[in-house]
């Protein structure tokens, strides 16, 4: 099988732009979820989704936001880029009724 | 809430020797338990998990944790260290009745000295 995908590997943008990133979760996994990880703040929960339904949601601003498609595939956003959203943004899918997450390998965002 | 703490930030083993990462967690229920390994620039790799029954569980690489409810710490052993074992090493809590969103500690990285 293969691995959870998630692209772009690495994007380059500028303050208030905005930004779209895409996950892929292994076949036949429903969950995915998504994690920032910065060096100060370590791995941070963004928001997991479930059958295109967003079932939890961590503490961030509403400038970030998600989707998932009916094919499991999901979408991260994030609109008015601030410097501080440079981070790895990594993607995570897991079964049905099973709480192993199997990561993809993330997409570096740099902000400048 | 739940929440995980990883006390060294940085530790450096000689290859061959023993190595053991800490981890205690603090939740209201039982937890779901798990370790993940990151290796420079990769997304992160299971190596082992709790739920319940045994305390000791084994994983992938060689890995072993054991899971000490009076200590409420899960903490993760290797008897014999190898070059590649050399990555950053997260600790997790989870529960169903979060829906299984992961608190992770802040990581523990390892240096492999020959």
């Amino acid at each position: 099988k293969a691995g959870v995908t998630q692209t772009p590997r690495y994007l380059i943008k500028t303050r208030g732009q905005q930004v779209t990133l895409s996950c892929s979760p292994i076949s036949g996994h429903r969950s995915v979820s998504w994690y920032q990880q910065t060096p100060g703040q370590g791995l941070q929960f963004l928001f997991e989704y479930f059958s295109e339904t967003q079932r939890n949601k961590g503490n961030f601003p509403g400038r970030f936001s998600g989707r998932q498609f009916s094919n499991s595939r999901s979408e991260m956003n994030v609109s008015t880029l601030e410097l501080g959203d440079s981070a790895l943004y990594l993607c995570a899918s897991s079964p049905y009724k099973d709480e192993k997450l199997f990561f993809g390998s993330g997409t570096q965002l740099s902000v400048l | 809430a739940q929440s995980v703490t990883q006390p060294d930030i940085h530790i450096t083993v000689s290859e061959g020797a023993s190595l053991e990462l800490r981890c205690n967690y603090s939740y209201g229920a039982t937890p779901y338990l798990f370790w993940y390994v990151q290796s420079p620039g990769q997304g992160l790799q299971l190596l082992l998990k709790y739920f319940s029954g045994d305390t000791l569980v084994q994983g992938i690489k060689g890995f072993e944790a054991e899971f000490k409810r009076s200590q409420s710490s899960f903490n993760l052993r290797k008897p014999s260290v190898h070059w590649s074992d050399a990555a950053e090493y997260f600790c997790a809590v989870g529960a169903r009745s979060n829906d299984y969103k992961l608190s992770f500690g802040a990581g523990t990285t390892v240096t492999v000295r020959a």
